[in-house]
């Protein structure tokens, strides 16, 4: 079955250091995968998306993403987090696989709430 | 966000009224879709729309009626809705959803209280 984890409910990480969000993912065959961030009271923004290639994509903000097939991950980071970035991020997969049919949904992680403290 | 406007951004209503959710998107998208928010559940896709046919429904209740009269326009009808419909109703539009590379965008919400 698809799913997407998101390990963490919370991350806090002070202004100006690294931050990373995880994210893992199961699907049959080759994922798309998508971040998006939920500032309170607002929609879902995109922020990147692996499709193929360098398994480094770069985003909006600053942020960018690692596609790790062997681990199945794709963990968000940002070399020097602002007190502005604090939101609700969101991972979220989609099947390739040919068989996948007509039945393309995004299949969304639960979220992972990132607060900057500065 | 001027990309998918929402509107009204809130709205309460009470078990037995009749109110509508709009959605506009200007971004020249073919497919549009409603999803439900709630507090620590996943994302719940509602209805798809891709050139104005519906082509996915995933067992909503039908107190819940979608309408697309055009690529630009979507609506949600409520009626008779149920307290555990309070949720934030997200809609979202895209260029084409049988490529699944395609990327959604979305507008700010409908966070709708039930009485």
């Amino acid at each position: 079955a698809q799913s997407v984890a998101q390990p963490e409910d919370q991350v806090n990480v002070a202004e100006g250091n690294p931050l990373t969000v995880k994210c893992t993912y199961s699907v049959s065959g080759n994922p798309y995968l998508f971040w998006y961030v939920q500032y309170p009271n607002r929609g879902l923004q995109f922020l990147l998306k692996y499709i193929t290639g360098d398994n480094l994509v770069k985003g909006s903000y600053g942020f960018e993403a690692e596609f790790n097939k062997s681990q199945t991950s794709f963990h968000l980071k940002k070399p020097s987090a602002l007190v502005s970035d604090s939101a609700l991020y969101f991972c979220a997969v989609r099947d390739n696989a040919y068989n996948a049919g007509n039945n393309r949904k995004l299949i969304w992680g639960l979220g992972t709430s990132l607060a900057v403290n500065p | 966000e001027t990309g998918v406007t929402q509107t009204p951004r809130h709205l309460v209503m009470g078990m037995t009224n009749k109110k509508s959710l709009k959605c506009e998107q200007h971004l020249g998208h073919n497919a549009m879709y409603w999803y439900k928010q709630s507090a620590k559940k996943p994302l719940e896709l509602m209805f798809v729309y891709s050139l104005e046919e519906r082509v996915e429904n995933n067992s909503v209740p039908s107190r819940f009626s979608p309408e697309c009269p055009n690529s630009s326009h979507l609506f949600l009808h409520l009626h008779t809705l149920q307290p555990e419909d309070s949720a934030l109703y997200l809609c979202a539009s895209s260029q084409d959803p049988s490529r699944g590379a395609d990327t959604q965008y979305f507008g700010p919400g409908t966070r709708l209280t039930v009485l």
